[in-house]
């Protein structure tokens, strides 16, 4: 597959709880991508990082945060989680420095469910 | 209006058909496009880049039109392996300079026998 892999694959959080995700990208690849799929929509931009450094955001509100490492693996964090929280998080990473190609590699996703 | 729209089907076709899904953008200054395919509780594959001279990789075929701010895909002989959610994926700068990349809901492709 495409070498990019997420943890946990199912998670289920109560309202007002907090969770972490975490993503381990394809080997050489220092960008990574986080998305929101709710059943039946395209993916959501949340945001990407590069180099450790956050590079983009979509419209998500600041409850929403994310860490990249040294090793470029990378973890998003969901503060008060709501019930519409409730989604397919996705992990992408891309290739280095490849201009305006934006390949992206996307991993199983972990399915969250808020009660 | 959405940033990025697709009609979501679905598009019930029979196996050798040929179809085509547009995908329409609303911010002229995006800079890059894509087409995904994503199956059925799969995460979603890079398809193939759009350009605006148009790119063909063996059925497929997509093709950027700046001046009308859509991107097309066609698929030609359609087979049963090609069922899927196609998404159009744009990449654009927001207000804040840094880059944003917006899906479309995605169209989905039923090919029957």
């Amino acid at each position: 597959e495409t070498g990019v892999t997420q943890s946990p694959t199912h998670l289920i959080k109560t309202r007002g709880q907090q969770v972490t995700l975490r993503c381990s990208s394809q080997s050489g690849h220092n960008t990574v991508s986080w998305y929101q799929q709710a059943l039946g929509q395209g993916p959501q931009f949340i945001f990407q990082y590069y180099r450790e450094e956050e590079n983009g955001r979509g419209n998500f509100p600041p409850r929403f945060s994310g860490l990249q490492f040294p090793n470029y693996s990378s973890e998003l964090n969901v503060n008060a989680l709501e019930l519409d929280d409730s989604a397919l998080y996705l992990c992408a990473s891309s290739p280095p420095d490849l201009p305006d190609s934006y390949e992206q590699y996307f991993g199983p996703g972990t399915r969250l469910t808020v009660t | 209006r959405k940033e990025v729209e697709q009609d979501p089907g679905p598009f019930n076709v029979p196996e050798g058909a040929t179809v085509a899904f547009n995908c329409t953008y609303s911010n002229s200054a995006s800079q890059s496009f894509f087409w995904y395919r994503q199956d059925c509780r799969k995460e979603p594959k890079l398809l193939m880049s759009v350009y605006s001279s148009g790119n063909e990789d063996g059925r497929f075929t997509a093709q950027l039109n700046r001046a009308s701010q859509y991107i097309s895909l066609l698929i030609r002989d359609s087979k049963l392996s090609d069922s899927a959610t196609y998404l159009c994926v744009v990449i654009g700068v927001r207000d804040t300079g840094r880059r944003a990349l917006t899906f479309g809901s995605g169209t989905r492709l039923q090919v029957q026998p």
